[in-house]
This record gives structure tokens, C-alpha cells and sequence, in this order.
């Protein structure tokens, strides 16, 4: 079956410090990859996609890659802020009509300043 | 922009009560799902709709229904409110197409005492 395993948290980085949450997964096929953030009290929301190997997603200065050699989606950002505080999902879908996302389990990101 | 509504946002309520939480959305999606995220923030698929008048339980069993006559609305109902069912309930929705985004409506806090 599909799978997505991404690093666990919580995860405390200074203002302006690099961040990587690593994502990889298990999935048959060709599926498509997604970051997902959630600030407190709200609702998931798109923050970056890619649908075919090599693609790069981009979005808010985070960037994630899609490397098919080894099932990995991780998320970077250069220069975190304080607002960036959230909790981060990765995801997949696997197509074949399955129109279900699996998510990791999430990652907290608390930023300080 | 995402228009997907959930209502209410906080809910408090006894042990033995039925309750409706509410789902809308503007976008036309065909498609519909129910997640509980549980304090870890792990999502658990409970409910989800392909179209009007079809409905499916997901991974994580529920004691909850659902129903779909409208396209656009998908409410949720537990019949007998217990402690255990207090969680944060996320609605989503999405298109057809392969990598079509899924978007999150803002949640109900629930909470059964």
C-alpha cells in the first residue's frame, strides 16, 4: 500500500536558520507529491505540489523536489520566520483513480525569534 | 482561494446529545472527504464522497454518518455524542483530475463533556 513517512517533531529552529523536513514515501505508480501547512486553528492548506519526477515545487520560499531514486519530497526553506511556525504534512496521490491523499503524521515547526 | 466552510468552529457539548457539524463548499467538487485529527495532529480519513448520493467510510472507523443530497454540502452526525469523540474535524474537497489540489475547510473543534 502507499505510504508517507516524514521526520518527526516538534522541530525548534532560531529566525533565519535553514530549515529541511524530510518526506519520503512508498506508493506504486507515478504519484503526485504535496506539501501541506496548518497554522493553529486552521485548516490544511496547500503550500507546494509536484506531479512528475524532477519537478520542483515552489512557494512562499519554501522549495521541495520530487526525486524519484529515492522516493524522497523534502521540504527547505533558506531563512525561516517566525511566521512559518505550523505544522507541515507531506502527501501523496497515488492516481489510478484512488482520489485519496496519504499523509505523513506531521511535523511541528516552532520558530523563534 | 478555497470556498469551503465548516460550522460551526468550536462546539461544547453533553454526553448523549446528536450533533450536525457542517460542511460547504462553492467549488463545483464533485468530491468530499471527513478527517479527524487527533492531538498529535495525525489526519485519519472517517468519511468521504465521490458524488450525490455516495458515500463511503474511510480508514479510521467512526460512529459517525454522513450524507451527500447536495453536491456542495456534506454535513456529519453523531447520534450520540461521547467523550471520545471530542477531536477537531477537517472537511476537504477537491476536482477530478489526477494532482488536483485538495482544499481543507478552517475545522470544528468538538468537544464532549
Amino acid at each position: 500500500g502507499n505510504s508517507v513517512t516524514q521526520m518527526e517533531g516538534p522541530v525548534t529552529l532560531s529566525e533565519e536558520a535553514f530549515l529541511t523536513i524530510n518526506c519520503t514515501y512508498t506508493a506504486t505508480g507515478y504519484p503526485s507529491l504535496f506539501w501541506y501547512v496548518q497554522y493553529p486553528g486552521e485548516g490544511l492548506q496547500l503550500l507546494l505540489k509536484a506531479t512528475k519526477a524532477d519537478d520542483k515545487g515552489s512557494n512562499k520560499g519554501f522549495e521541495a523536489t520530487y526525486r524519484k531514486e529515492t522516493t524522497s519530497f523534502h521540504l527547505e526553506k533558506g531563512s525561516v520566520q517566525v511566521s512559518d511556525s505550523a505544522v507541515y504534512f507531506c502527501a501523496l496521490d497515488s492516481g489510478a483513480g484512488s482520489y485519496q491523499l496519504t499523509f505523513g503524521k506531521g511535523t511541528k515547526l516552532s520558530v523563534i525569534p | 482561494e478555497a470556498d469551503i466552510y465548516q460550522t460551526p468552529r468550536y462546539l461544547v457539548i453533553g454526553t448523549g446529545k446528536k450533533i450536525t457539524l457542517e460542511c460547504s463548499q462553492t467549488m463545483g467538487h464533485d468530491k468530499m472527504y471527513w478527517y479527524q485529527q487527533d492531538p498529535g495532529m495525525e489526519l485519519h480519513l472517517i468519511h468521504y464522497s465521490y458524488g450525490v448520493n455516495s458515500t463511503e467510510k474511510g480508514d479510521l472507523s467512526s460512529e459517525s454518518t454522513v450524507s451527500r443530497i447536495r453536491t456542495e454540502h456534506f454535513p456529519l452526525t453523531l447520534e450520540s455524542a461521547r467523550p471520545s469523540h471530542t477531536s477537531q474535524y477537517l472537511c476537504a474537497s477537491r476536482d477530478s483530475g489526477r494532482s488536483d489540489t485538495q482544499y481543507f475547510g478552517p475545522g470544528t473543534r468538538l468537544t464532549v463533556l
